[in-house]
């Protein structure tokens, strides 16, 4: 079975400009979760879904930032305007039931390294 | 928010030699999972513990939980260079995670 399916693998745009982060999670999984990661800052839980319902959004850093869940196989992140301190590898991630069973494995796709210049 | 600290945040061992990995926090979680991450990869679970006190062992990988389930150990015997990568602890009840260990082993 295919794993979390992330889009595009690599990102440089400048500043300003909007950027749309993609992600497929895996099929079955009703949780999701999108993470930024830094060396200063580690990775920091961003928002996660629950049945395509944002639960938690307490860790999107400000209104540049939304996360949208049309539906069960698609969720996108998009920051606009973007700024350089923007730049991280942002990761997606899916599991099964989350909120009812708080120790379901997360699967994570392999990242988008997004670079503003 | 419940955080966790993770200690050393880098080691750099030789191959063949032991090493003990901590994740600590103030806070009781219910369960905490470990990761491990290669470059380029997103985190791959390890291991989850749930029961204070409880011992897993994956292969050449102990991982403890605390007995009061604050705190969660892992170590490993005979390290070897495909254990290279970071190592990352979550709390399973808010799925937030500590900064990591970053080990290098060293052939």
């Amino acid at each position: 079975d295919a794993g979390v399916i992330q889009s595009p693998r690599h990102e440089v745009t400048e500043m300003g400009q909007e950027v749309t982060l993609r992600c497929k999670p895996i099929s079955g999984h009703n949780s999701l979760f999108w993470y930024r990661q830094t060396m200063m800052r580690g990775l920091e839980l961003l928002i996660y879904f629950n049945n395509n319902v944002p639960i938690d959004d307490s860790g999107m850093p400000e209104d540049r930032f939304s996360a949208k869940m049309p539906n069960a196989s698609f969720s996108t992140l998009k920051i606009q305007p973007s700024e350089p301190r923007d730049s991280a590898v942002y990761f997606c991630a899916s599991s099964f039931d989350w909120g009812a069973y708080g120790n379901q494995p997360q699967h994570f796709g392999d990242g988008t390294r997004l670079s503003i210049l | 928010t419940q955080l966790l600290e993770q200690s050393p945040q880098f080691l750099s061992i030789q191959e063949g030699e032991n090493l003990t990995v901590y994740c600590n926090s103030s806070s009781v979680f219910s369960s905490l999972q470990w990761y491990r991450q290669e470059p380029g990869e997103g985190p791959v679970l390890l291991v989850t513990v749930v029961t204070g006190g409880e011992v897993k062992k994956l292969k050449r990988l102990t991982f403890q939980f605390g007995d009061a389930r604050k705190d969660s150990s892992l170590h490993i015997t005979a390290a070897q260079p495909g254990d290279t990568g970071l190592y990352l602890c979550a709390g399973a009840d808010d799925m937030r995670f500590g900064a990591g260990t970053r080990l290098t082993v060293k052939p």
